[in-house]
Order: structure tokens, then sequence, then C-alpha cells
């Protein structure tokens, strides 16, 4: 499965939109990108994955690049509850063996 | 109504003690992991049980010795255990083993392990 890098950490206001980038230069054309994160002492929580096309869902939207190779989380909203580790992943055929990278630590702020 | 449930939720142990974590799933679920994150925040897959067979098994010492006696349960035992094996470990469950729905995870809330 394909690399991903992702900043170490962010800041957001709160009330404006989080914009968290992911690079997965390496992604193959069945592998598909998700997006976690992971709120102090709890399990990861799903958030959205995509394939090509732009995804957007109850919890946050996912922009993908034409040529797939980086990719964008955005919280559109950001509230003190979304301040997180963010992780983004790719997953082929070998689903469930994609480890979780450093990801990004995210700080909303007031 | 937990989705994912593992127990117990903290563990504190002596090095050479053989213990056991136990996870349920009531999601209907046919798929199953084991995930460990160490103090570094890497969390990195140790094994995978779909249908109870177990599909993926990661360059994990073989003291570490999962089973699942249904679609569920999955169980993980560890004998032996060594100052390195404290760490969380993450039992989670997805519908099926392959891209998209296999990515979708939902994950217990850990059980801590410090080792002794």
């Amino acid at each position: 499965d394909a690399k991903t890098t992702q900043p170490t950490s962010m800041d957001c206001a709160e009330g404006r939109a989080a914009n968290l980038p992911c690079n997965h230069s390496t992604i193959s054309g069945n592998e598909y990108v998700y997006w976690y994160r992971q709120i102090h002492s709890q399990g990861p929580q799903y958030i959205i994955h995509g394939l090509k096309n732009n995804e957007t869902n109850e919890m946050a939207s996912l922009i993908i690049t034409e040529d797939r190779k980086s990719s964008t989380l955005i919280l559109p909203h950001a509230t003190l509850r979304d301040t997180a580790v963010y992780y983004c992943i790719v997953m082929g055929t070998n689903a469930g063996k994609s480890t979780f990278g450093d990801g990004t630590t995210l700080t909303v702020k007031p | 109504d937990t989705a994912v449930s593992q127990t117990p939720k903290y563990l504190v142990t002596q090095m050479g003690n053989d213990k056991s974590i136990k996870c349920e799933q009531n999601l209907g679920h046919d798929t199953m992991y084991w995930y460990k994150q160490d103090s570094k925040k890497f969390l990195k897959i140790m094994f995978s049980y779909n249908n109870k067979e177990l599909i993926i098994n990661e360059t994990v010492p073989n003291r570490f010795s999962p089973k699942s006696p249904d679609k569920a349960h999955l169980n993980l035992h560890i004998n032996s255990l060594e100052l390195g094996d404290s760490a969380v470990y993450f039992c989670a469950s997805s519908e099926g083993r392959v891209p998209p729905k296999a990515g979708e995870l939902f994950f217990g809330e850990g059980s801590r392990l410090t080792v002794l």
C-alpha cells in the first residue's frame, strides 16, 4: 500500500474551515484514500474515504486531486472538539494492512 | 450499545506473565483486527480475521496468539510478557475484507497494557 505524508501539526481558529493536506504520490489506481481521527486516548474514528471523486458527508469533505497524488480533508466549521490527530491512509487490496503514520495534530483554538 | 468493546481497558502486569484481551463487536461485521499503538503513536496492524479465518498476520512475535471463536469475537493472548509489549492495543472491525468497506474500520476504545 502507498505511503502518505502529512504535516506534523496545524492550528485552526474555531468556526473556520480546517484544511488538512495529505500527499500520497505513489498511490495505485485501485487504492482508496481514507481519513481517520484520534481524539486523545480514544480509538481512531473513521471520517471519510474516496477513490477519484470528491466526497462529502456529515463530518467532512474530501478533495482528491485529478492525478490522485494528494488530497485535502476539509472540516468546514471547526470546533474545539475537532482537536485531534488526523490520519490519512491509503488502502488497496491488502485491506487492513495499511499503517497509520504520524498524522497531523490539529489544534482548534478559541 | 457499544459497537466494538474491549476488555480490560487497563492491564498492569509483571514481565513473564500471560494475559488476554477480549474484543466483541455487535455490528454484524465479518472482519476483525488487532492493532498496536506504541508510545510513538504509530498504529500498526497485527492480525486480521475474516469469518474466523486468519487473513493477516504481520511480523509479530509468536508469543502473541489471536483467537476468533466466532465472527463477533476476536481475542488476543500474550505469553511471557516483555517490557516492549507495553502499548495500547486496539480492536477493530469492518464490513468485508476488501476496500472500500474494509477501510471503514470501527475501533474499540483500546486496552492499555503496562508491563513492569
